[in-house]
């Protein structure tokens, strides 16, 4: 079956322009997740949708970034006036059911990511 | 809070030289937690898994065993291969944040 999707794969912007990046989770998956990988750097959480609850919004590093999550299925996450140091790899992450409870076990399956270069 | 310490590495071994990278957390409650695995040029995906205390989740020769006396999802591999080169992450399930990564080089 599919997997989760992203898109554009690479994307090289001007320093002060707007992006959106794309993803395209498994279907039936309630939850999603953003990451931010950083060259020779670990996973860097961004936020994260569960069904209709308020998004987890928590790792958004400024008021640049923002992200949306449309009828529970795709989410763009949009980055205003790029820096430079938003270069990095973003990945997004999708799981059959978010983290309730005590004893979740929600394996996330990833997407290939995008790569954000800003010059 | 939850949270997930991760040896940081880079570790470089010899072809079939025994592995361990260690990871500890911090939680509340009963976590699962997770080894993630990232290949050159691919994607993360997941190489093991444990629910429950004194679980052992296993995959492709790697193990970890859940030991919650000790906090700790140590990942071990008895011999590895080149093949094993990536970067390695461990995951706490319901606090979505990840191990630093430890980069294994594997020489032959």
């Amino acid at each position: 079956g599919a997997g989760v999707s992203q898109s554009p794969s690479n994307k090289v912007t001007e320093k002060g322009k707007d992006v959106e990046l794309r993803c395209d989770p498994i279907s039936g998956h309630t939850a999603l997740y953003w990451y931010r990988q950083s060259l020779g750097q670990g996973l860097e959480f961004l936020i994260y949708f569960q069904g209709n609850s308020a998004p987890d919004k928590s790792g958004l590093p400024s008021d640049r970034f923002s992200a949306e999550r449309t009828g529970g299925s795709v989410s763009t996450l949009t980055i205003q006036r790029t820096q430079q140091e938003d270069s990095a790899v973003y990945l997004c992450a999708s799981s059959i059911e978010g983290t309730s409870g005590w004893s979740s076990y929600n394996e996330q399956f990833f997407g290939p990511g995008t790569r954000l270069t800003v010059l | 809070g939850n949270s997930v310490t991760q040896m940081e590495g880079p570790v470089t071994l010899s072809e079939e030289a025994f592995l361990t990278i260690n990871c500890t957390y911090t939680a509340t409650g009963y976590p699962s937690l997770f080894w993630y695995v990232q290949y050159p040029g691919e994607g993360l995906q997941l190489l093991l898994k444990a629910t429950k205390a004194d679980d052992k989740g296993s995959n492709k020769g790697f193990e970890a065993t859940y030991r919650k006396e000790t906090t700790s999802f140590h990942l071990e591999k008895g011999s590895v291969q080149v093949s094993d080169s990536a970067v390695y992450f461990c995951a706490l399930s319901y606090d979505m944040r990840f191990g630093a990564g430890t980069r294994l080089t594997v020489k032959p």
